[in-house]
């Protein structure tokens, strides 16, 4: 079965760094994604890992250690339109799971 | 190149009755994944369907099935509708070739309420 741990809320101020973690453990493994999703709309991807290591897109960065069950999504400059829920999704086979997600409010 | 569709955008249903939900996917993508999004539960995986055969199949009950066309379009069906259906169900696709390419882009979804 899938575990998947993420806070399930976080508030920063525009401009600032929000880190959210995120610990898993699956059955099996080969890779991890994060979506962006605002109130009433679809999940949009924002970044993938499937090797250990930090992926940079941008204002978003993305970091997985796999023997850690962990990864992060560090939001950098946060913006007003950062404010979201952010799901955590490792990939077992060709199933994602979703952890709850964390919601994001940006304040000004 | 055109997003994942999904029709109808809203059903209003009463309890019993079934409905079909449809999921096109983008061009070329192959597999097709459903899910059902509550606020109690989160995003919960229904099933896959990847040329027209389910690779994978969540824990939901049999009264939730689907299926997936030759040209990768893909249906789902709940008979005997209960007002805990009430959800938005998404739809993703993805090349499902492996490594990055396996990324799913999500539909805007079917909101279902059950009466």
């Amino acid at each position: 079965g899938q575990n998947i741990d993420q806070p399930t809320e976080m508030t920063a101020t525009e401009g600032a760094i929000v880190q959210i973690n995120c610990t898993y453990q699956t059955s099996g493994f080969n890779g991890l994604f994060w979506y962006q999703q605002h109130a009433g709309e679809a999940p949009t991807f924002l970044s993938y890992n499937v090797l250990d290591g930090l992926e940079e897109k941008g204002r978003f960065s993305s970091f997985l250690s796999r023997s850690k069950g962990y990864s992060y999504l560090l939001l950098k400059e946060l913006q007003m339109k950062d404010s979201a829920s952010y799901l955590c999704a490792p990939r077992d086979d060709y199933k994602l799971s979703f952890g709850a997600g964390t919601t994001v409010t940006v304040r000004a | 190149k055109a997003g994942v569709t999904q029709t109808p955008r809203y059903l209003i249903k009463t309890r019993g009755q079934q409905v079909t939900l449809s999921c096109s996917p983008i061009s070329g993508h192959r597999s097709v994944s459903w899910y059902q999004q509550t606020p109690g539960q989160g995003l919960q995986f229904l099933f896959e369907y990847f040329s027209e055969t389910q690779r994978n199949k969540g824990n939901f009950p049999g009264r939730f099935s689907g299926r997936q066309f030759s040209n990768s379009r893909s249906e789902m069906n709940v008979s005997t509708l209960e007002l805990g259906d009430s959800a938005l169900y998404l739809c993703a696709s993805s090349l499902a070739e492996g490594g990055p390419t396996d990324t799913q882009y999500f539909g805007p979804g079917t909101r279902l309420t059950v009466l």
